[in-house]
C-alpha cells in the first residue's frame, strides 16, 4: 500500500493523559499535513512541514500540541495532558509539493477523551 | 478573511445529476479541491482545478469556476447509491501552506 497511513485508527484515554499518534506519508512527498476534524465540520489545519522543517503552526495548535518529523519521513503528534475538547478525528496528509499542491489523506486517528 | 461556505444537504435521485455549489472569499488560491468522505472514512481527493481554469471533466465529474464571483460547483452525472457521501469544497492558501475547508455538504440518494 503506498497510501498515507496513520497510527493507531482509535484511541481511547483518560483525561489527563498524554498520547501519540503516528503518520507515514507517501514516499516521495516531502510536505506533511496535521489536520483536526470534528463531526459536522470540515478539517482544521493544525500544523506543516517541509521535510523535517516544521513551517506553519495554527493558532489552534496549543502548548499541549507538539508535532515532529524527524528525518523528514514519518510524522508524529503529541498531545500533552489530554482534555475533553480534544475528543475529534486527526488527520495527516502528504503532497509532493512544488507544482503538486495535491494533499493526500490518511485514514485518520479517532481520539475519544473520558 | 477565509471563508467556504455550502449547503449542509443535497438530495437528489438516482440517475440524476447532482451539483454540489461552494462559494469562497480568498481569490488569491492557486488550486481548489473537491473531498469525498464516506462514513467512517479518510478524506479521497475527487478532483481539483486550477484557479487559471473555468472547467474540468473528468469522467462523471464536471467542476466549473467562477473567479468573478468566487463559485465552485461540483457536478456529478449518473448519480449512484456509491455517491453517497460528503462533499468538501478546500482551497489552498499559498502563503501559510494551509488549506481551507468547508463544512461539507452531504448528498443523498433517493432511489
Amino acid at each position: 500500500d503506498t497510501g498515507v497511513s496513520q497510527n493507531p485508527r482509535h484511541k481511547i484515554t483518560k483525561r489527563g493523559q498524554n498520547v501519540t499518534f503516528r503518520c507515514d506519508p507517501i514516499s516521495e512527498h516531502n510536505r506533511l499535513y496535521w489536520y483536526r476534524q470534528t463531526l459536522g465540520q470540515g478539517p482544521e489545519f493544525l500544523t506543516y512541514f517541509q521535510n523535517e522543517a516544521q513551517l506553519e503552526k495554527s493558532r489552534l495548535l496549543s502548548d499541549r500540541f507538539s508535532a515532529e518529523r524527524p528525518k523528514g519521513s514519518f510524522s508524529t503528534l503529541e498531545i500533552q495532558r489530554t482534555e475533553q475538547g480534544d475528543s475529534a478525528m486527526y488527520l495527516c496528509a502528504s503532497s509532493l509539493g512544488g507544482d503538486q499542491e495535491t494533499q493526500y489523506f490518511g485514514p485518520g486517528t479517532r481520539l475519544l477523551v473520558l | 478573511g477565509e471563508d467556504v461556505e455550502q449547503s449542509l444537504f443535497l438530495s437528489v435521485r438516482e440517475g440524476d445529476s447532482s451539483v454540489i455549489n461552494c462559494t469562497y472569499t480568498d481569490s488569491s488560491s492557486t488550486y481548489l479541491y473537491w473531498y469525498k468522505q464516506e462514513p467512517g472514512a479518510g478524506l479521497q481527493l475527487l478532483t481539483y482545478i486550477f484557479s487559471n481554469m473555468d472547467m474540468k471533466q473528468d469522467q462523471r465529474l464536471t467542476v466549473l469556476l467562477n473567479k468573478k464571483d468566487k463559485h465552485l460547483s461540483l457536478r456529478i452525472a449518473d448519480t449512484q447509491t456509491g455517491d453517497s457521501a460528503i462533499y468538501f469544497c478546500a482551497y489552498y492558501v499559498d502563503s501559510n501552506y494551509q488549506l481551507i475547508w468547508g463544512a461539507g455538504t452531504k448528498l443523498i440518494i433517493k432511489p
